[in-house]
């Protein structure tokens, strides 16, 4: 079984400065994904990054990054250049090689909240 | 493109009251289907998932069932609702192949079971 831990429940962040949100997860399951998620106030769920376990590089979307660190079982989301449309509940999920049909395991999420 | 629609968008309904929200896909064939509830402040709770039609597993033993009549509509359903049934349900699709199965999901109905 897979467990995504975020312990950052809330952020403050002033525009244009850059943001990591912290995840680590726990799995035995040789290969695995990340991602990471956007939920707006209006409370649909965006796709924003992806990262495979043998993946070389760290993905990189636009202002989004990926941290992604095997040792430590750790896969940070780094928002450069934040802007007020980036407030929002971010959440961390993973899935497992083991699991053919791609059920996802997400974490508790981290409320981002923008300034001016 | 690909889109999903959940509907009704927002719904208020009495306890004991049967429940029937639906989901559907447009513009992909086979997927996989997820219904998530999240409460207020919560992450996702992985209820039900579909790999296809008439496949229904369940994650959680609750008060909710779900079904797939079709390829791509995914049906909540409750025969009485509860108090704990409140909270935000989403519906979510992926495709069928590889590790990396970003779901896409739709815009969510908000339920308070009163």
């Amino acid at each position: 079984a897979q467990k995504i831990t975020q312990t950052q429940p809330g952020m403050f962040v002033q525009e244009k400065e850059a943001v990591t949100l912290d995840c680590t997860y726990d799995t035995s399951d040789p290969s695995y994904g990340l991602f990471w998620y956007k939920q707006p106030s209006s409370g649909e769920m965006i796709f924003l990054i992806y990262q495979g376990s043998y993946d070389q590089q760290n993905a990189t979307e636009g202002r989004y990054s990926l941290n992604f660190q095997k040792a430590r079982k750790s896969a940070n989301l780094v928002i450069s250049a934040s802007q007020l449309g980036d407030s929002a509940m971010y959440f961390c999920a993973s899935s497992a090689s083991t699991d053919s049909w791609g059920k996802l395991q997400f974490g508790a999420g981290t409320q981002v909240v923008v300034t001016p | 493109s690909q889109t999903i629609h959940q509907w009704p968008a927002t719904l208020v309904q009495p306890v004991g009251s049967p429940l029937s929200l639906e989901c559907t896909v447009e513009g992909t064939s086979n997927p996989n289907l997820y219904w998530y509830r999240q409460a207020a402040g919560r992450g996702l709770q992985l209820l039900f998932y579909s790999v296809g039609i008439g496949q229904i597993s369940s994650e959680v033993p609750q008060n909710l069932s779900a079904s797939r009549p079709q390829d791509r509509q995914f049906i909540l359903s409750s025969k009485k609702l509860l108090l704990s049934d409140s909270g935000f349900y989403l519906c979510a699709w992926s495709t069928a192949l590889g590790l990396s199965y970003e779901q896409y999901f739709g815009p969510g109905t908000r339920l308070t079971v009163t």
